[in-house]
């Protein structure tokens, strides 16, 4: 089955801690994303990668980290920096010309 | 500044009951404007892309029509299974290829 799986689907952080969010694809897209969705706000953009080994900030990337040493995956790392890390995040992966599909999110609570 | 601004914020309807959810856009230029649905702890699921005013896709009882400034999506005689968050979305010419901004989308519920 082709698509975009993230784990953990729900995942607490303890105070000063950092905590690290899977994305997997197996679509063979070049451009992973990841977003924050709060309630009743759209999706903010907090990085995106359009090829592996390059990654670039989006909006809201301050207490977050990613790495793209492999097409196929994309973490996220919440920093302790991050100061309201309460969150749906989704990740999601593009192909050219294509519109982007997503995974089904990461629940992340302060513990 | 780019924006998408989604209109209402929630819709109820009866069962059968058609209407209509808007999207208004502000872009420099528009490269696409795309439709989601989302389901409760669920990613967005794609459904449409527009590209030129006076575009229209449709799918089942849904139906997504384009002009200059907005979007509307469709909804006709609607069952409750239609229930879920619709998100609005849109890439403009001036932006990264790859970004595109969304809106905060619509709760639409439908009852039996």
């Amino acid at each position: 089955d082709g698509g975009i799986t993230q784990s953990p689907k729900y995942l607490f952080r303890k105070e000063g801690q950092n905590v690290t969010l899977s994305c997997e694809q197996n679509l063979n897209h070049d451009a992973m994303y990841w977003y924050r969705q709060d309630p009743g706000q759209g999706l903010r953009l907090i990085y995106y990668s359009q090829i592996v080994n390059d990654f670039q900030k989006g909006d809201i990337a301050e207490g977050y980290s990613v790495s793209r040493e492999k097409k196929e995956s994309f973490p996220l790392t919440v920093t302790s920096a991050q100061k309201n890390p309460t969150a749906f995040y989704l990740c999601a992966a593009q192909g050219i010309n294509q519109p982007q599909h997503f995974g089904d999110g990461t629940r992340l609570s302060i513990l | 500044e780019d924006q998408v601004t989604q209109s209402p914020e929630a819709l109820r309807l009866q069962e059968g009951e058609s209407s209509s959810l808007n999207c208004s856009y502000t872009v420099s230029g528009l490269r696409g404007l795309f439709w989601y649905r989302q389901d409760p702890g669920k990613g967005p699921e794609f459904l449409f892309t527009l590209y030129s005013a006076g575009e229209e896709k449709e799918k089942e009882r849904l139906k997504a029509t384009l002009t200059k400034k907005e979007s509307f999506l469709h909804i006709t005689a609607p069952k409750p299974e239609d229930s879920a968050t619709y998100l609005c979305a849109v890439r403009a010419l001036d932006s990264s290829a790859s970004k595109i901004i969304f809106g905060s989308g619509t709760r639409l519920s439908i009852r039996p």
